[in-house]
Formats: structure tokens, sequence, C-alpha cells
């Protein structure tokens, strides 16, 4: 499969614990972002990188959050002290560097916190 | 400031008749625009594209939408709906200097037999 990977697809946490996110883009995508979705609404932008730089970070990414790509390939998604209220879909998407290059997404990760 | 509004929340259609999906931007700048759909506990699919060229955007499955810069709008269309095109659609906005997508809310398409 040569799509946008992420790992988990499920996980639950009790509230306080800290859970972290992998996602692997297509391989020569060198742009990747992230966005959350809660039920019922559209994705909303998180941060995204370009190869290793992280370029841009949204105000929903609290300092509780934190995101990383090391090698300019996959990229973790790490939530400190998770709340009730970080429960959503995390989506990870990757794309061609390029003004209007499509994004392409993987399959989220389902973060339950209770 | 970016933004898209997607007029319906819900949309039925009965199998064999016409789709049409409406949504509106706002962009200082000249936007791309696309429409995704996410069919459920499946991954964002891209249906298509606008990015300056041809007005009228043809893309997969039978789908196209038109970009009306005098009426600030994106409306997705398909002549006949298929069972298979239940599912949630949303448009999607980028441009002015960042590559983030800003997504409207959706749209919830149910397709009656």
């Amino acid at each position: 499969d040569t799509g946008v990977s992420q790992d988990p697809r499920h996980k639950i946490t009790k509230r306080g614990q800290n859970v972290t996110f992998r996602c692997d883009p297509i391989s020569e995508h060198n742009r990747l972002y992230w966005y959350r979705q809660t039920l019922g609404q559209g994705p909303e932008f998180l941060t995204y990188f370009q190869n290793e730089a992280q370029l841009e970070k949204s105000r929903l990414l609290s300092d509780r959050f934190s995101a990383e790509r090391p090698k300019g390939s996959f990229s973790t998604l790490e939530i400190q002290r998770t709340e009730q209220g970080d429960s959503a879909m995390y989506l990870c998407a990757s794309s061609l560097e390029g003004r209007v290059s499509e994004q392409y997404f993987g399959p989220g990760t389902r973060l339950t916190v209770t | 400031a970016q933004s898209v509004t997607q007029l319906d929340s819900h949309v039925s259609v009965s199998e064999g008749t016409p789709v049409l999906l409406r949504c509106n931007y706002s962009s200082s700048y000249s936007p791309s625009l696309f429409w995704y759909v996410q069919h459920p506990n499946k991954g964002l699919q891209l249906l298509l594209k606008y990015t300056s060229a041809a007005t009228l955007v043809k893309g997969i499955n039978g789908f196209e939408a038109e970009f009306k810069k005098s009426e600030t709008s994106f409306h997705l269309t398909k002549p006949s709906a298929h069972m298979s095109d239940a599912a949630e659609y949303f448009c999607v906005v980028s441009g002015s200097g960042t590559y983030k997508y800003i997504f409207g809310t959706g749209t919830r398409l149910k397709v009656l037999a």
C-alpha cells in the first residue's frame, strides 16, 4: 500500500495520560499535515511540515501538543496530560511541494479519552 | 482570512436524480478549491480541485463543480445519484500564502432507493 498510513487506528486512554500517534506519508511527499476532526465537524488544521521543518501551527495546538518530523519522513503527534476534550479523530495528510498540490489523507487515529 | 460555507448540512436525493451540494467561499486572494468525500470509517478522498485554470472542473465518479467568482461559489453536482454516493462531502479552500486546508462543516448526502 503506497498511501498515507497512521498508527494506531484507535486509542483509548485515561485522562491525564500521554499518547503518541504516528503518520507515514507517501514516500515522495515532502509536506505533511495534521488535522483534528470532532464528531459532526470538518477537519481543523493543527500543523504542517515541509521536510523536517514545522512551518505553521494552529492556535488549536496548545502547549500540551507537540509534533515532530525528525528526518523528513514519518511524523509523530504527542498529546501530554490528555483531557476529555482531546477526544477526536486525528488525521494526517501529505502532499508534494507546489502551490496547488492536493493533500492525500490517511485513515486517521480515533482517540477516546475516558 | 479564508473560509467556506456549506449551505446544507443534509441533502437527500432519490437514486438516479441529480445531486447539488452547495459551497460558498471567502478569500482575499485567488483561491484553490477542492471537494473531498468521506465514507464511513474511510479516509478523505479527493473528488476534484480548482486551481485557476478551467472554471468547470470534472472529477471522479461523474462529479463536477463550477467556479463562479462573481457568486463566490463552488457547487458540486452530479447528473444521476448512485447508492454508493451516500457519504459526507467537504468543500475546502486553500491558498493565500498557506498550504493548510480550511474545511467546511460538511454535507451529508443520503441517496434513497
